[in-house]
């Protein structure tokens, strides 16, 4: 089976450090480039960072470039988002999803909050 | 923020056709492939629609996509209970080098 799991959310506090991890399984992750989507409380779907299937290039949404970096481990079949300077805005579920978009993980809660 | 604009909300009674509209532009629908995503409270989207009007395995044949120009629309026809959620469109933007979202559609069964 398919599947992507996000893991590494909680709470942190403004300015704060983070860093997300989704692991996958069922599938050759390397052939795949991986993206990273997140949701406000609230709100809708917002595109927030990719990376190619072999990590040489990467692209972030204008509301994290520069506090963010995503990053692929292929032979752990994981990716990662190392979020920081984190603001009340980034507040939201984090969820992974891989190149067509086609699967989804179930998401990581990421809190900004002092 | 989102660069596809799509009605706040849209409603049917049971068996009814309802339609969602998506409007972009030509670096982002005009150039590429439409996704459609359903999202039931406290799930992650599920992938409903893609590359105009194909259907994952499992996705009921009530759902149906169309694109024309810079505009997309999803079609949800016999509309059932269990239909009742939000709604996004997604397509690649050529000009940002990523996707982009719609701003989604809540569906109300009546």
């Amino acid at each position: 089976e398919v599947q992507l799991v996000e893991s590494g959310g909680g709470l942190v506090q403004p300015g704060g450090s983070l860093r997300l991890s989704c692991a996958a399984s069922g599938f050759t992750f390397s052939d795949y480039a991986m993206h990273w989507v997140r949701q406000a409380p609230g709100k809708g779907l917002e595109y927030v960072s990719a990376i190619s299937s072999n990590g040489r290039s990467t692209y972030y949404a204008n509301s994290v470039k520069g506090r963010f970096t995503i990053s692929r481990d292929n032979s752990k079949n994981t990716l990662y988002l190392q979020m920081g300077s984190l603001r009340a805005e980034d507040m939201a579920v984090y969820y992974c999803t891989r190149y067509y978009m086609d699967v989804w993980g179930k998401g990581t809660t990421v809190t900004v909050s002092s | 923020q989102s660069v596809l604009t799509q009605p706040p909300s849209a409603s049917g009674t049971p068996g009814q056709r309802v339609t969602i509209s998506c409007s972009g532009s030509s670096s982002n629908i005009g150039s590429n492939t439409v996704n459609w995503y359903q999202q039931l409270p406290g799930t992650a989207p599920k992938f409903l629609i893609y590359s105009k009007n194909k259907r994952p395995s499992g996705v009921p044949d009530r759902f149906s996509g169309s694109k024309s120009g810079t505009s997309a629309s999803l079609a949800i026809s016999g509309l059932q209970s269990e239909d009742e959620a939000d709604y996004y469109c997604a397509a690649w933007d050529d000009r940002l080098n990523g996707y982009v979202f719609g701003t989604g559609t809540k569906v109300t069964v009546l």
